[in-house]
C-alpha cells in the first residue's frame, strides 16, 4: 500500500475501484486546502476543500483528509469513473503576507481510470 | 451565468515581444488573481487584485505586470518575452478577497518562440 506522504504522479485504477491521491504541504501555518481537477485544455476546477480546524470533510463521492501533524492532504474519490481522469493538485492558502491570498500548488497526480 | 472568461485562448509570439491577456471575471466577483502554469506543473501565483488594488504579487519579475479596472476584468502584461514564459496563464475569480470560492477560467495558452 501507499505511504502516508508519499506523492505518485501517476495513479492508475479500474472503475469502480476507489482511488486514494496523496499531498504534502509545505506551510505549517496554512489554515485552508483545496483539491482541484484539471482536465486537458481546461483550467482547475474546484472538488473539495476544507479549513485546518477540520481533520476530515465528505462530499459526493469525495472525502478529504487532513493530518496537520506530517501537513499531508488526502484525497478519496469512491467509486472512480472514467470521467474522474484527470490531473489532480491539492492547493493551499498560507497566512497573509505579502502574497495575498496566494495558493499553493502541489504537484499533480495524474488519475487513470480504464473501464 | 458565465463564468470566467480568458482571451485570446491561443497565442504566439517571438522572443523580445510584449503580450497583454485578458479576463473578465464572474458576475459580481472583485477578486481576479493570475497564474502561470508550465507544463507538467501545478499553477503557480502571479497577481491578486482586489476591489482594483494589488493585494498580493508572486515571485515573477517586473516584466509581469497587471492591473484591475472599475468594471473588475482584469489584464495581464508580460514585457521582453523569454522562451520561459511559454505556459498557460489562468485567471481565477472570487467574490471576496479571499481564496475561498476560486473559479478558474480556461486560460489562455502562451507560446513563446
Amino acid at each position: 500500500g501507499e505511504s502516508v506522504g508519499l506523492h505518485l504522479p501517476t495513479l492508475s485504477v479500474q472503475e469502480g475501484d476507489n482511488s486514494i491521491i496523496n499531498c504534502a504541504y509545505s506551510n505549517s501555518a496554512s489554515d485552508y486546502f483545496i483539491w482541484y481537477k484539471q482536465e486537458s485544455g481546461k483550467g482547475p476546477q474546484f472538488i473539495i476543500d476544507i479549513r485546518s480546524n477540520m481533520d476530515k470533510r465528505q462530499g459526493q463521492r469525495v472525502t478529504v483528509l487532513l493530518n496537520k501533524t506530517v501537513k499531508h492532504l488526502s484525497l478519496q474519490i469512491a467509486a472512480t469513473q472514467p470521467g474522474d481522469s484527470a490531473v489532480y493538485f491539492c492547493a493551499e492558502n498560507p497566512p497573509f503576507n505579502q502574497a495575498g491570498t496566494a495558493l499553493i500548488f502541489g504537484k499533480g497526480t495524474t488519475l487513470s481510470v480504464s473501464s | 451565468d458565465a463564468g470566467v472568461t480568458q482571451s485570446p485562448t491561443h497565442l504566439i509570439k517571438t522572443r523580445g515581444q510584449h503580450v497583454t491577456l485578458r479576463c473578465s471575471p464572474i458576475s459580481g466577483h472583485k477578486s481576479v488573481s493570475w497564474y502561470q502554469q508550465v507544463l507538467g506543473q501545478g499553477p503557480q501565483f502571479i497577481f491578486q487584485y482586489y476591489e482594483k488594488e494589488e493585494r498580493g504579487r508572486g515571485n515573477f519579475p517586473d516584466r509581469f505586470s497587471a492591473r484591475q479596472f472599475p468594471n473588475y476584468s482584469s489584464e495581464l502584461n508580460v514585457n521582453a518575452l523569454l522562451l520561459g514564459d511559454s505556459a498557460l496563464y489562468l485567471c481565477a475569480s472570487s467574490s471576496g478577497d479571499g481564496p475561498y470560492g476560486y473559479t478558474f477560467g480556461s486560460g489562455t495558452r502562451l507560446t513563446v518562440v
